[in-house]
């Protein structure tokens, strides 16, 4: 069965430090691979997708970037964190060709930007 | 663009009494997906159920049911003999294809309280 992992779980950062986050996917391949932020009491985001290795597409414009360097891995990052980067960051993932599937998500990494 | 409204921000319901969720959105498209999911208070994200608008039947799943109105674009979730797990925010979502991937378009959400 697919499983899907993110961590950190929780993060605090000062203002203007960098940031990683990762998340991995086993069970399958070539998955479809997404990022979402979501900011308290709100709904999700969408801010990066991706179809393939090195393909990475931004849905806002904002502090933040994706990188997918192999197949199950999405990374999340900032090189200067800011305020309103706070909030919880959930990577999803949907199986490749297949339009009618479902995303299913991780646990989430929480984030706190002080 | 498409967007998914949820109106009620917050609904309560006695344990093991039926609640209805509500849930619009505005699309153009004549073929999507509509999808509901739950985020305990875990903020896992857990698919509750999913309806293909091209089929007319009502999606169904245990005590999970949908009410798919296709020309009013509205899409209710009904609960069934609620239970203290049903507890949870509730997120209405559309499915739309960009590029080859899938895009979730979310509601605010619902905040669902069980009284016991």
């Amino acid at each position: 069965s697919q499983t899907i992992h993110q961590w950190p779980a929780t993060l605090v950062q000062p203002v203007g430090s960098p940031l990683s986050l990762e998340c991995t996917v086993e069970g399958t391949s070539n998955p479809n691979l997404y990022w979402y932020r979501q900011a308290a009491g709100r709904g999700l985001q969408l801010l990066f997708y991706s179809v393939g290795i090195g393909q990475i597409s931004s849905e806002v414009p904002q502090n933040l970037s994706a990188s997918r360097p192999q197949d199950r891995q999405f990374i999340l990052s900032s090189k200067k964190l800011l305020l309103s980067d706070s909030g919880f960051y959930l990577c999803a993932w949907s199986e490749w060709g297949r339009s009618t599937d479902t995303q299913y998500f991780g646990p989430g990494t929480r984030l706190t930007v002080l | 663009a498409q967007t998914v409204t949820q109106s009620q921000p917050e609904m309560s319901v006695q344990e093991a009494e039926t609640v209805t969720l509500s849930c619009t959105y505005d699309t153009s498209e004549s073929d999507y997906y509509l999808f509901w999911y739950k985020q305990p208070p875990s903020r896992q994200m857990i698919l509750v159920i999913r309806q293909e608008a091209y089929k007319q039947q009502n999606a169904t799943e245990n005590r999970f049911s949908v009410n798919f109105q296709k020309a009013a674009k509205s899409f209710s979730l009904k609960i069934s003999d609620s239970q203290l797990g049903d507890a949870a925010m509730y997120f209405c979502a559309y499915r739309a294809i960009i590029q080859g991937a899938q895009k979730l378009v979310f509601g605010q959400g619902t905040r669902l309280t069980i009284n016991p």
